[in-house]
């Protein structure tokens, strides 16, 4: 079975600051790592996603993720947050086994000041 | 395209009382997935349909069940409600295919038990 670690409840950081959201994942088979970004009283949007290939994924608003097998992390990236980005950031991972299943992390809040 | 329509917004119920909600997925997407998030839980995943199957449950009671119709649209039934069943409920929608693994999710309906 697949397990998302998210390694901060609460990420405070100034305006203009870069960000890290750590994530970590376990699972015995290939998986395919997402991260997505809930605005209050939003569903949840895709910020971006490691299908295969390159490690090193971009994704919208400026976000990154870079995957590492060996740590099995997929951690999230920005060099510089505005305010706007302040919102919860879920981590996930998926398996296609022929059924659609997306488990996801408990979340982290980014709390932009300015 | 229109996104994942996801009715009523917003719910109160009684214990003991049941509740229907309903998710439109995006068109020509086949599987839909119900998670429930709530403050102490994160977001849990209640089931996925795919071609009017479940193919995939989570690890919630009986009182929790499904259905997807034909054009895909998906109904969640929840009977017997208890105050802890208060939580916002978000549907997600994919094409579920190998190579289709995004979910796309609605605004969600919160269900507020009383």
């Amino acid at each position: 079975a697949q397990s998302v670690t998210q390694l901060d409840s609460q990420v405070p950081v100034f305006e203009e600051a870069p960000v890290e959201l750590r994530c970590n994942y376990s699972s015995s088979v290939s998986v395919y790592l997402f991260w997505y970004v809930q605005y209050p009283n939003q569903g949840l949007q895709l910020l971006l996603k490691y299908l295969s290939g390159s490690t090193l994924v971009k994704g919208i608003n400026g976000f990154e993720a870079e995957f590492n097998k060996s740590q099995t992390s997929f951690h999230l990236r920005k060099p510089s947050v505005h305010i706007s980005d302040t919102a919860e950031y879920f981590c996930a991972v998926s398996r296609n086994t022929g059924g659609f299943k997306t488990i996801f992390g408990a979340g982290t809040r980014l709390f932009v000041k300015a | 395209k229109a996104g994942v329509t996801q009715t009523p917004r917003y719910l109160i119920k009684t214990r003991g009382q049941q509740v229907t909600l309903s998710c439109s997925p995006i068109s020509g997407h086949r599987s839909v997935s119900w998670y429930q998030q709530t403050p102490g839980q994160g977001l849990q995943f209640l089931f996925e349909y795919f071609s009017e199957t479940q193919r995939n449950k989570g690890n919630f009671p009986g009182r929790f069940s499904g259905r997807q119709f034909s054009n895909s649209r998906s109904e969640m039934n929840v009977s017997t409600l208890e105050l802890g069943d208060s939580a916002l409920y978000l549907c997600a929608s994919s094409l579920a295919g190998p190579e289709n693994t995004e979910a796309f999710f609605g605004q969600g309906t919160r269900l507020t038990v009383v």
